[in-house]
């Protein structure tokens, strides 16, 4: 089975500062990866995936995010916060590169101070 | 291109009653996933629909069930409703080849219905 846990609820930053939201996960396969992003009263919106190919993966808007294997983690940055950012931010795993079926963390409330 | 459609967008119910919900897929997608977000928590996979068939199913109960279109909409009916039921509903549409695996079939999320059960 696989769970990523998401560490801190709520995330605040400074606009201009260095977002990093955590993730980490378990699995017993090799899992696939992947950071949404939820604005309020809309759906999910996929800002990276990772696929076993590269490790440090780029994504929408500045995001990018790093697999490190070693340490079970798939942790999301973004070098300069921009207000937009706001949102809430789920990390997720799936058993399989075409497997839709998606495990979700619970969330990290992203907040930018201007 | 039309994104995923959700509807209704807010529903009130009340203990015990039964509700339907409904999405329209992405033009061209096949497969058709629901998702539970408590408040608070990230969405959890209830079942998913391949081309009219169930095909893998979440840790709900049997009185949340589905369906799938010939067009690829779809619907989420629950019976008898819990206030634990209380949540944003989700769908998500994807495109998956006849062939199987080998590339990620990206999953389109609509904006979610809100159904409150008091």
């Amino acid at each position: 089975a696989q769970s990523v846990t998401q560490l801190g609820s709520h995330v605040s930053v400074s606009e201009g500062a260095l977002v990093l939201l955590r993730c980490n996960y378990s699995s017993s396969v090799p899992p696939y990866l992947f950071w949404y992003v939820q604005y309020p009263n809309q759906g999910l919106q996929l800002l990276l995936k990772y696929t076993s190919a590269a490790t440090l993966v780029k994504g929408i808007n500045g995001f990018e995010a790093e697999f490190k294997k070693s340490e079970t983690s798939f942790h999301l940055t973004k070098p300069s916060a921009h207000m937009s950012d706001a949102a809430e931010y789920f990390c997720a795993v799936s058993a399989s590169f075409g497997n839709e079926k998606l495990t979700f963390g619970t969330g990290t409330r992203l907040t930018i101070i201007p | 291109e039309t994104g995923v459609t959700q509807s209704p967008t807010h529903l009130i119910k009340t203990r015990g009653q039964q509700v339907t919900l409904r999405c329209s897929s992405q033009s061209g997608h096949n497969t058709v996933s629901w998702y539970q977000q408590a408040l608070g928590q990230g969405p959890q996979f209830i079942f998913q629909y391949y081309r009219e068939e169930e095909n893998g199913r979440g840790n709900f109960p049997p009185r949340f069930s589905g369906l799938q279109f010939p067009n690829y909409s779809s619907e989420l009916n629950v019976n008898a409703l819990e206030l634990d039921d209380s949540a944003l509903y989700l769908c998500a549409s994807s495109r998956r080849s006849s062939s199987g695996g080998g590339s990620y079939n990206e999953q389109f999320f609509g904006p979610g219905t809100r159904l409150t059960v008091l």
